[in-house]
């Protein structure tokens, strides 16, 4: 099984600065024959579903503002919020969907400072 | 509205059997390949289990294998869950997730999910 290592655990932030969540996966989620890296970002909120922000690693998912951002590729991955807003506080899960079992990083909380 | 709502969770013993239903609106549900994934109290995100768009492919995590059984019923829109021989360690919101299409392309990441429906396995 592929597994996703999130850091930080948690992460507190001040209002307008730029918070960093990295994800590690134990393998590489570059998919050869399209040059795609099967990495996934979700947020979500307490009492709320998870919601997509980023798949193929950097494609931002339809209405997520573009101060989020994802990067990475092979087996290293970032998510970037810039400009924080009280609306980003959340849990921010990675996850792979290179090959089952599907699995997700721990989770990084980000709050505000 | 493009919407998944899911229904059948409860109360039930150890040992015991639930089965989970998710209502899929606003989209062609046969389109799309399905999932479920789990939240304990307090933890992050399992998943659980996949289907694919005619229902001949499924996989399952090793925590379920054997127990659980992922189904759907596209002339009925819907997908489902059948839990059996239910544990302590089962207890969690399950949620049902569709793996996303943009531009023709399947993007296999999970872009619409229900509400959830919570499930307790204890005596």
């Amino acid at each position: 099984d592929i597994v996703m290592t999130q850091s930080p655990d948690s992460l507190a932030v001040s209002l307008g600065e730029r918070a960093t969540i990295n994800c590690k996966s134990s393998q590489s989620l570059l998919y050869s024959s399209n040059n795609k890296n099967y990495l996934a970002w979700y947020q979500q909120k307490p009492g709320q579903p998870p919601k997509l922000l980023v798949y193929w690693a950097s494609t931002r998912e339809s209405g997520v503002p573009d101060r989020l951002s994802g990067s990475g590729s092979g087996t290293d991955f970032t998510l970037t919020i810039s400009g924080l807003q009280a609306e980003d506080v959340a849990v921010y899960y990675c996850q792979q969907y290179y090959s089952t079992p599907y699995t997700f990083g721990q989770g990084t909380k980000l709050e505000i400072k | 509205e493009v919407q998944l709502v899911e229904s059948g969770g409860g109360l039930v013993q150890p040992g015991g059997s639930l089965r989970l239903s998710c209502a899929a609106s606003g989209f062609t549900f046969s389109s799309y390949e399905m999932n479920w994934v789990r939240q304990a109290p307090g933890k992050g995100l399992e998943w659980v289990s996949y289907i694919s768009r005619g229902g001949s492919t499924t996989y399952y995590a090793d925590s379920v294998k054997g127990r659980f059984t992922i189904s759907r019923d596209n002339a009925k829109n819907s997908l489902y869950l059948q839990m059996n021989s239910l544990r302590a360690e089962d207890t969690a919101v399950y949620y049902c997730a569709r793996e996303g299409i943009r531009f023709g392309e399947l993007i296999d990441a999970f872009d619409i999910w229900g509400q959830g429906t919570m499930v307790t396995v204890s005596s």
